[in-house]
């Protein structure tokens, strides 16, 4: 089995500000990692995803995250954020030796960006 | 290439009945997955799909079910609904084997009174 945690509920931050939303996980067999962002009224759009290879990831509108194997953490970071990236995010693990697509998710990490 | 679609997108229903919501995958993708999201229990798998065959089931009780068809559309249905039962409910497809990676459609929001 696998868990996922979002160490932070909340994270405001300022316009053009860095952010770097974290994320630990847990898990007995090795997994894939994603990060996907939810807008209001709206369902997950998925932002970046690691399957091998590079520990470095980058994703869709400006967001990159670093697989770190030995802390089992793929935070997400972004180096200037805008207004437009106030949203929900989700970090998801996938367990790579069950076949099928199930995800274990995190909390969630709302971001709220200040002007 | 149209996305996941899922209807209907606002439901409400009152406790008791039942309710069966609806998911068309990308087209190409067999595999379709649900998931019910919640504040109080965040995002929590349900069950999974693949060619008309439930591959994974998530720790839910046998109240909600499912069912794929041929053409890989999905419904799931939930008999006797509880209070509790009043969620945002999620639908993903994906390729086969495509190591997780799902793609949401916009979700079915169902209150329960």
């Amino acid at each position: 089995a696998q868990s996922v945690t979002q160490l932070d509920s909340q994270v405001p931050v300022f316009e053009e500000a860095p952010v770097e939303l974290r994320c630990n996980y847990s898990s007995s067999v090795s997994v894939y990692l994603f990060w996907y962002v939810q807008y209001p009224n709206q369902g997950l759009q998925l932002l970046l995803k690691y399957l091998s290879g590079s520990t470095l990831v980058k994703g869709i509108n400006g967001f990159e995250a670093e697989f770190n194997k030995s802390q089992t953490s793929f935070h997400l970071r972004k180096p200037s954020v805008h207004i437009s990236d106030t949203a929900e995010y989700f970090c998801a693990v996938s367990d790579q030796e069950t076949s099928g697509s199930r995800l274990t998710f995190g909390e969630g990490t709302q971001l709220t960006v200040n002007p | 290439k149209a996305g996941v679609t899922q209807t209907p997108r606002y439901l409400i229903k009152t406790r008791g009945q039942q309710v069966t919501l609806s998911c068309s995958p990308i087209s190409g993708h067999r595999s379709v997955s649900w998931y019910q999201q919640t504040p109080g229990q965040g995002l929590q798998f349900l069950f999974e799909y693949f060619s008309e065959t439930q591959r994974n089931k998530g720790n839910f009780p046998g109240r909600f079910s499912g069912r794929q068809f041929s053409n890989s559309r999905s419904e799931m249905n939930v008999s006797t609904l509880e209070l509790g039962d009043s969620a945002l409910y999620l639908c993903a497809s994906s390729l086969a084997g495509a190591y997780g990676t799902q793609y949401f459609g916009p979700g079915t929001r169902l209150l329960v009174l």
